[in-house]
C-alpha cells in the first residue's frame, strides 16, 4: 500500500522569505501523480500544485515550485517570497495513475511571520 | 457553479443516534469520496464510488456506509453515532478521465458526538 510522509509537523517563515515543506512517500508503482494541497483556516481544500510521475520536469505555479525526485520518492514544495496569506496548513497527496484514491500526509502547518 | 456542497456544515449528536450527511456536485463527475480529518493524521478515506450505483471500502469504513443512487450525489450514513466519529467529514469529486486532473473538494462537515 502506497503511503505519504510529511515529517515537519510545523514550520515558520519570515514575510518575504522563501521555506520548503517536505514529502515522501513510498509506492511500487511507476505511474501516478503528486500534488499539493492548502488548508487555511477556513478548512477549504485548495490545490497549490501537481505533478505527474511520468514528466521530469518540475512544476511551477507562480511563486510555488516542486522538486520533485521521482528515485529518491520525494516531493518538496518551495514557497518563494512568503506572504502571510500562504499561512494554512499544506498537505502532499499521492494518486496512482490506475484507480482513483488519493492518499495524504499528516500535513505541516505553516506560520507567516510578518 | 456550486461544485461540491456538503450538507449539513455542522452537526452534534447523541451516542448511538444516526445521521446522513449529503455530498452534492454540479460538475458530472464520475468519482466521488468521502474522507475524515482528524488532528494530526490528515485525510483518511473512508469510502468512495466511481460511478452512479458503484461504492467501495476505503482505509477506515468501519461505522460508516455509503450509497450513490444518483451521478451527483454521494451520501455518507452513521447507523449508530460513536465518540470516536468525532471529526471533520470532506467530500470530493472528480472527472473519470483526465487522471493528473485534481479532485475537488466540499467545505467540509464538523461533526460532534458527545
Amino acid at each position: 500500500a502506497q503511503t505519504v510522509t510529511q515529517s515537519q509537523p510545523e514550520m515558520s517563515v519570515q514575510e518575504a522569505e522563501t521555506v520548503t515543506l517536505s514529502c515522501t512517500y513510498d509506492t511500487s508503482e511507476s505511474d501516478y501523480y503528486l500534488f499539493w494541497y492548502k488548508q487555511p483556516p477556513s478548512r477549504q481544500m485548495i490545490l497549490v500544485i501537481r505533478q505527474e510521475a511520468y514528466k521530469q520536469q518540475n512544476a511551477t505555479e507562480n511563486r510555488f515550485s516542486v522538486n520533485f525526485q521521482k528515485a529518491a520518492k520525494s516531493f518538496s514544495l518551495k514557497i518563494s517570497d512568503s506572504q502571510l496569506g500562504d499561512a494554512a496548513m499544506y498537505f502532499c497527496a499521492y494518486r496512482s495513475a490506475i484507480g482513483g484514491k488519493l492518499i495524504f500526509g499528516q500535513g505541516t502547518t505553516l506560520q507567516v511571520k510578518p | 457553479n456550486a461544485g461540491v456542497t456538503q450538507t449539513p456544515k455542522f452537526r452534534v449528536l447523541k451516542t448511538g443516534q444516526s445521521m446522513t450527511l449529503l455530498c452534492a456536485q454540479d460538475m458530472n463527475h464520475e468519482y466521488m469520496y468521502w474522507y475524515r480529518q482528524d488532528p494530526g493524521m490528515g485525510l483518511r478515506l473512508i469510502h468512495y464510488s466511481v460511478g452512479e450505483g458503484t461504492t467501495a471500502k476505503g482505509e477506515v469504513p468501519d461505522g460508516y456506509n455509503v450509497s450513490r443512487l444518483k451521478k451527483q450525489n454521494f451520501l455518507l450514513g452513521l447507523e449508530s453515532a460513536a465518540p470516536s466519529q468525532t471529526s471533520v467529514y470532506f467530500c470530493a469529486s472528480r472527472e473519470e478521465f483526465g487522471t493528473s486532473r485534481p479532485q475537488h473538494f466540499g467545505d467540509g462537515t464538523r461533526l460532534s458526538i458527545l
